[in-house]
């Protein structure tokens, strides 16, 4: 086991421009959080899985961002129409069933919007 | 809904010194409280975390914190820090139920000089 896995690691679009994150969680693991952080400031709360279902967004996320978990197992962010305050570290983290009171998490996808 | 204040965004200290880096939270319902270090472009990394129990809690890296439920604080400590724990440092707090999301701090940069 390889930990929780994001890729890419970087991404610098134009505004405007769709772009699209993956996670893939620990493999046991059937909560999947994302979370945005920006210069600065803590990690912020997006959204969770818990196996397909996403059970709950935060206000952060707005219209243009859309998250999936298909199969339950890898989960994708896309940003659409990117605009420069999306500019971030967007962060994945993966907890288990059983007494998942940890999360762990990826290294994160940095986005730059020019 | 849960809250975090890191009450220090910066920590200079030199090294072998002992350091202090302090949280506090507030919550309206029972909580599990972690500490995270972020090295740059890195992901987080858990250092420790207070489930129930003993109130004084070891980590990993010579880290420890200290859960005060009366002062809502959760101060984490190091008798001796070295060059190598220069990073961020982040307090969270999430409600001990299944799946709720971490809420983070601002984070405090600690700052390690020989």
């Amino acid at each position: 086991d390889t930990g929780v896995s994001q890729d890419p690691r970087h991404k610098i679009t134009k505004r405007g421009q769709n772009v699209t994150f993956r996670c893939d969680p620990i493999s046991e693991h059937n909560r999947l959080y994302w979370y945005r952080q920006t210069l600065g400031q803590g990690p912020e709360f997006l959204t969770y899985f818990q196996n397909e279902a996403q059970l709950e967004k935060s206000r952060l996320l707005s219209d243009r961002f859309s998250a999936e978990r298909p199969k339950g197992s890898f989960s994708t962010l896309e940003i659409q129409r990117t605009e420069q305050g999306d500019s971030a570290m967007y962060l994945c983290a993966s907890s288990a069933r059983q007494g998942g009171t940890e999360a762990f998490f990826g290294q994160g996808t940095r986005l730059t919007v020019v | 809904a849960q809250s975090v204040t890191q009450l220090d965004s910066q920590v200079p200290v030199f090294e072998e010194a002992p350091v202090e880096l302090r949280c506090n939270y507030s919550s309206s319902v029972s909580v599990y409280l972690f500490w995270y270090v972020q090295y740059p472009n890195q992901g987080l990394q858990l250092l420790l975390k207070y489930l129930s129990g003993s109130t004084l809690v070891k980590g990993i890296n010579g880290f420890e914190a200290e859960f005060n439920k009366s002062q809502t604080s959760f101060h984490l400590r190091k008798p001796s820090v070295h060059i190598s724990d220069t990073a961020e440092y982040f307090c969270a707090v999430r409600a001990n139920q299944a799946g709720t999301a971490l809420i983070f701090g601002k984070g405090t940069t600690l700052s390690v000089s020989s």
